[in-house]
């Protein structure tokens, strides 16, 4: 069972399209996470989320991202007006109570 | 800045044969250090977690030792199986501002390992 799920699995977009990925923890904890995979290359830490705030950034989130968690239980990620370098795999997290971090499956986003 | 270096980059081996992964970091003021193994086209599965205070860490055929001062952290595989193969990641905190919970970590780009039957 994963820690958390992602959806969706595979999602297809036109560049300058809003695009919205979700994750759905499955325990609730407190801290969240965003990162991201373009192919071929390192995992990329984006955000992380703590008590409904953003905590840390980094440079890879700019003004084009944002999260949040509206109705408490969701967690999602928005990049406003896709660009062709934005496609890649975008993973949620969260953390356990040793720190450790796991995540979720994953969602590929395509920009076309 | 944080950077992680996995060493090899790849890694062919017979089934059965003992192994060693290298990961090395530049900031050694890291609280915890994490192994990951990813499968293609997949999310990150946590292999183990070492706490600073820690010089090892098992888990079945998985040992991995963290030596802080050096900035150097292996992941020992004993009796290697096809199944094993897959991408392992290496990650630390990176260390940006407020540490803790929040931080989020730095990955190396990963030793992809083919245990041949």
């Amino acid at each position: 069972e994963p820690e958390v799920t992602q959806t969706p699995s595979h999602q297809v977009t036109q560049m300058g399209q809003e695009v919205i990925l979700r994750c759905v923890p499955i325990s609730n904890h407190l801290y969240f996470y965003w990162y991201r995979q373009i192919l071929g290359q390192k995992v990329e830490f984006l955000v992380s989320f703590y008590n409904n705030e953003i905590s840390e950034k980094s440079e890879i989130f700019d003004d084009q991202f944002s999260v949040e968690r509206p109705d408490g239980s969701n967690f999602t990620l928005k990049i406003r007006s896709t660009k062709l370098e934005d496609s890649a795999m975008y993973f949620c997290a969260r953390t356990g109570n040793t720190g450790e971090l796991f995540f979720g499956e994953g969602s590929r986003l395509t920009v076309l | 800045k944080q950077e992680v270096t996995q060493i090899p980059a790849a890694l062919s081996v017979p089934e059965g044969e003992n192994l060693v992964l290298n990961c090395s970091f530049t900031d050694s003021a890291i609280y915890n250090l994490q192994w990951f193994r990813q499968d293609p086209g997949k999310g990150l599965t946590s292999l183990l977690l070492i706490q600073s205070s820690q010089r090892e860490q098992t888990s079945g055929r998985l040992n991995a030792s963290l030596d802080k001062s050096s900035g150097r952290s292996t992941l020992y595989i004993a009796a290697s199986q096809p199944g094993d193969s897959a991408t392992y990641l290496c990650a630390v905190p990176a260390l940006l501002y407020s540490g803790g919970g929040a931080d989020g970590l730095t990955f190396g780009k990963g030793t992809h390992l083919i245990i041949q039957p």
